[in-house]
């Protein structure tokens, strides 16, 4: 799956406690991205990297933040989990945008969260 | 603003015989469409994208999606479904204008009966 790997694959929290999810991949890409995928809504944009430490907002960014501190690495974090956030969660790459913005996203195979 | 819109939620389809997964689409200015497939546990795998030119985009696994500039619509199809063929399909549509969000739809469960 283009060397995308997501840790960890299930997780179950608390209302009100801290998440980090982690993407890792091997192959070099420029863009990362977080998407959250949900029953009726489909995959929702919830940050973009477009190089280390260069982050910019998606459509859902509320309640969530990311770091990028080295082109493999993109870390999605909630800072205080709600229940709301029970979904399951994509991370994506993409080789270039440039300026014909054509390139493939290759995906993750996700990691489900459950907020209690 | 940009949106997809996958008007079924289900198709069946007996194996052998054709298939259309219908998405419309509504975005300014020219589009960048694109079909993606998902099995179940697994992240989206791209399928094919229609760029520019010819309306008739071929990708993997023998789907083709035609591009119909008047009806805003770029429907996925293929000529023969296998039973394998069924899983979870989405549209996506990205703008020309610089915008770094690509805007899925809510998917088409597409079920192929032996």
């Amino acid at each position: 799956d283009a060397g995308i790997t997501q840790s960890p694959r299930h997780k179950v929290t608390e209302t009100g406690t801290p998440v980090t999810l982690r993407c890792h991949q091997t192959e070099n890409h420029r863009y990362m991205y977080w998407y959250r995928q949900d029953p009726g809504h489909g995959l929702r944009l919830i940050h973009y990297s477009y190089g280390v430490k260069d982050t910019d907002k998606g459509e859902v960014s509320d309640g969530y933040s990311v770091s990028r501190s080295k082109t493999e690495d993109f870390l999605l974090t909630l800072e205080s989990a709600t229940s709301s956030q029970t979904s399951v969660y994509f991370c994506a790459i993409s080789e270039s945008i440039g300026s014909t913005y054509n390139s493939p996203l290759h995906f993750g195979n996700g990691t489900r969260l459950t907020v209690t | 603003a940009q949106s997809v819109a996958q008007p079924e939620d289900q198709v069946n389809v007996a194996e052998g015989n054709p298939l259309t997964v219908k998405c419309t689409y509504s975005v300014s200015g020219n589009p960048y469409l694109f079909w993606y497939v998902q099995y179940p546990n697994r992240g989206l795998q791209f399928l094919l994208k229609y760029i520019t030119g010819d309306n008739l985009v071929k990708g993997s696994y023998g789907f083709e999606a035609e591009f119909n500039k008047s009806q805003t619509s770029f429907h996925l199809k293929k000529p023969s479904a296998l039973v394998s063929d069924s899983a979870l399909y989405f549209c996506a549509v990205r703008d020309r204008t610089g915008a770094n969000n690509l805007f899925f739809g809510t998917g088409t469960r597409l079920t192929v009966i032996p």
